[in-house]
């Protein structure tokens, strides 16, 4: 079956930029979705198609997809950003996601 | 606004089924423009998809659960529902009612991103 593979945790200052990749076999050639979830909160889509953002959605959050790896990248990360991130992509039309990230801002 | 509303029993016992219903306002289960989805969270752990239906009445599961997952839609009510069977432990999670929108532009249909997600409702599976 077909994986996704994310890092437990990535920490940021405030003001940095974060990146969080996401890896599995020829993601490139598949649509990666980024979804953030705060604690307690249901998860918030944050990139679609690889690099498009919803309506709503700041600027700062930023995705691209190449080759194993997608990346979504977090411009001048805020407080606000803490939360967990999940890649998540469409494999043989059954819904797989990523492990999930844990994004410390401090 | 589009909104999800899961319900249902809070509190399954193990070997039963859990039985859960999404309510959907704002939009329509009749429309073969989404996908409508079940996605669970075990606590403290990652996003598990569960299965989809159409508007159509075809559905796809989770390989993994295939054999003890079914779903259904009621266009009348406008909700869609999700029966697990043979529950155990493992099965203990918050339920998210999710809509993914497809893409029918080229001809064809494509999922491209969940969009609206319930507020999840968490089913315990305990005796």
């Amino acid at each position: 079956s077909y994986e996704l593979t994310q890092p437990p945790s990535v920490s940021v200052s405030p003001g940095q930029t974060a990146s969080i990749t996401c890896s599995g076999d020829k993601l490139g050639d598949k649509y990666a979705c980024w979804y953030q979830q705060k604690s307690g909160q249901s998860p918030v889509l944050v990139i679609y198609q690889d690099i498009k953002r919803p309506s709503g959605i700041p600027e700062r959050f930023s995705g691209s997809n190449s080759g194993n790896t997608a990346t979504l990248t977090i411009s001048g990360t805020q407080a606000m950003d803490e939360a967990d991130y999940y890649c998540q992509a469409w494999d043989s039309s059954t819904v797989v996601f990523g492990g999930g990230t844990k994004l410390t801002v401090l | 606004q589009v909104q999800l509303q899961e319900s249902g029993p809070g509190l399954v016992k193990p070997s039963e089924t859990l039985s859960l219903i999404c309510t959907v306002s704002g939009g329509s289960v009749s429309s073969g423009s989404y996908y409508w989805n079940w996605i669970r969270q075990p606590p403290g752990k990652g996003l598990e998809w569960i299965g989809y239906i159409y508007y159509s009445g075809s559905t796809n599961y989770n390989p993994s659960l295939k054999s003890r997952v079914s779903i259904s839609v009621d266009t009348s009510k406008n909700q869609f529902s999700l029966k697990l069977r043979s529950v155990t432990a493992a099965d203990t999670a918050v339920y998210y009612c999710v809509r993914n929108l497809l893409d029918c532009s080229g001809g064809s249909c494509y999922p491209r991103k969940f969009d609206y997600w319930g507020q999840g409702t968490l089913v315990t599976v305990s005796s």
